[in-house]
């Protein structure tokens, strides 16, 4: 079965850095869109970014744009998010997502992401 | 990348049928039939309800289903059930190649 595991959250100044990682498993990695997803505490859920099959396209929302960068390693199966120049309202549940036809078919359980001195 | 517009809530008794909406544009949800809808319980990871408009995934009941008109996609549940409270987000593709959620729906079942 599916399975998205995200790790890599935790506390961090604001303008410090972070990476989150998420290890897929049940399914052909390298054959599928990935995308990231956050929700802040008590909020909605918002987009963060995505990535091709490939790699070779990325696309990202404007409040991470030029600050945050995914990725993919389809070798070890395992995706990314690179956070730097991090604010406090980037204070998130980070969650991965296999995306399937334009949407997110499968989610990881997230990783709690705090900005804060 | 404005969000899409739901209630914020929406209320039924058990056994009826309830219908919650997500208004967007002709660059969202208007442009494109990639309008998706995801359960969400408290603590848990979004589930997906509805893909395509108005296509349910395998193991999702029928009671769910969905519809388009214009810029206007519609989540129906019918015959309503304690296990429907929850939260409910929308999704749709963008023409700038991104994607954007509703604000979220928080159903409660009376």
């Amino acid at each position: 079965q599916v399975q998205l595991v995200e790790s890599g959250g935790g506390v961090v100044q604001p303008g410090g850095s972070l990476r989150l990682s998420c290890a897929a498993s049940g399914f052909t990695f390298s054959s599928y869109g990935m995308h990231w997803v956050r929700q802040a505490p008590g909020k909605g859920l918002e987009w963060v970014a995505f990535i091709r099959y490939d790699g070779s396209n990325k696309y990202y929302a404007d409040s991470v744009k030029g600050r945050f960068t995914i990725s993919r390693d389809n070798s070890k199966n395992t995706l990314y998010l690179q956070m730097n120049s991090l604010r406090a309202e980037d204070t998130a549940v980070y969650y991965c997502a296999k995306d399937w036809l334009g949407c997110f078919d499968y989610w990881g359980q997230g990783t709690l992401v705090t900005v804060s001195s | 990348q404005s969000a899409l517009t739901q209630p914020a809530s929406v209320s039924g008794s058990p056994g009826q049928s309830i219908t919650i909406s997500c208004t967007g544009t002709s660059s969202d949800v208007g442009g494109y039939n990639y309008v998706s809808w995801y359960q969400q319980h408290p603590g848990k990871a979004p589930k997906l309800m509805i893909y395509d408009v108005s296509n349910r995934p395998s193991g999702v009941s029928n009671r769910f289903s969905g519809s388009k008109s214009g810029n206007t996609a519609s989540l129906t549940i019918s015959g309503l059930q304690a296990e429907d409270e929850a939260d409910y987000y929308c999704s749709s593709y963008t023409s700038s190649s991104s994607r954007v959620f509703g604000g979220g729906t928080k159903l409660t079942v009376l």
